[in-house]
């Protein structure tokens, strides 16, 4: 069976400080990885979505990036994170053969102090 | 960019009563799905319309696809303390992205 691994759960960062969060997909092979954001109680917002290695789609222009260095690895990272990047991040993958069902990680809570 | 308006926004209601929750478009969905997130997890998967006027049930969650597929709804009868969640609609803009409507906060109370 498939599995997602997201980590960490949680994390305090000071601002201007580096972010890397990880996402890893276990059981399928190329995948399509999402990576969203969500504010409390609200629904979420796509940040980037890759279909391949080295691919990436973002859909929104912001203070992060994304890797995807292997087929079921997905990094979401920063330079110097802002206060506005604090928010619940979470991964997901999808089959991407005929309309998309996606499959969430735990997430992460960002906290940008 | 297709925007999904999911209403309403908040619903209260006390344990034993029906409820129903509504997704909507300005254009039409290709499929669409639904998703129940608990507070601090990741949303789960309940079901997906494809076909226009489609009903799926999923035991006390009754899913209802609009005949021109530019809406959804879900229905839940005799609700439970465990149906509280966040309710998102989605659905597929093209064979990669998936969208999020902004959600229904369901507190049903015991």
């Amino acid at each position: 069976s498939q599995t997602i691994h997201q980590w960490p759960a949680t994390l305090v960062q000071p601002v201007g400080s580096p972010l890397s969060l990880e996402c890893t997909v276990e059981g399928t092979s190329n995948p399509n990885l999402y990576w969203y954001r969500q504010a409390a109680g609200r629904g979420l917002q796509l940040l980037f979505y890759s279909v391949g290695i080295g691919q990436i789609s973002s859909e929104v222009p912001q203070n992060l990036s994304a890797s995807r260095p292997q087929d079921r690895q997905f990094i979401l990272s920063s330079k110097k994170l802002l206060l506005s990047d604090s928010g619940f991040y979470l991964c997901a993958w999808a089959t991407g053969t005929g309309y998309t069902e996606a499959f969430f990680g735990q997430g992460t809570r960002l906290t940008v102090v | 960019t297709q925007l999904l308006e999911q209403s309403p926004q908040f619903l209260s209601i006390q344990e034993g009563e029906n409820l129903t929750v509504y997704c909507n478009s300005s254009s039409v969905f290709s499929s669409l799905q639904w998703y129940r997130q608990e507070p601090g997890e990741g949303p789960v998967l309940l079901v997906t319309v494809v076909t226009g006027g489609e009903v799926k049930k999923l035991k006390r969650l009754t899913f209802q696809f609009g005949d021109a597929r530019k809406d959804s709804s879900l229905h839940i009868t005799a609700a439970q303390p465990g149906d509280t969640g966040l309710y998102l609609c989605a659905e597929n803009p093209n064979d990669y992205k998936l969208s999020f409507g902004a959600g229904t906060t369901v507190t049903v109370r015991a």
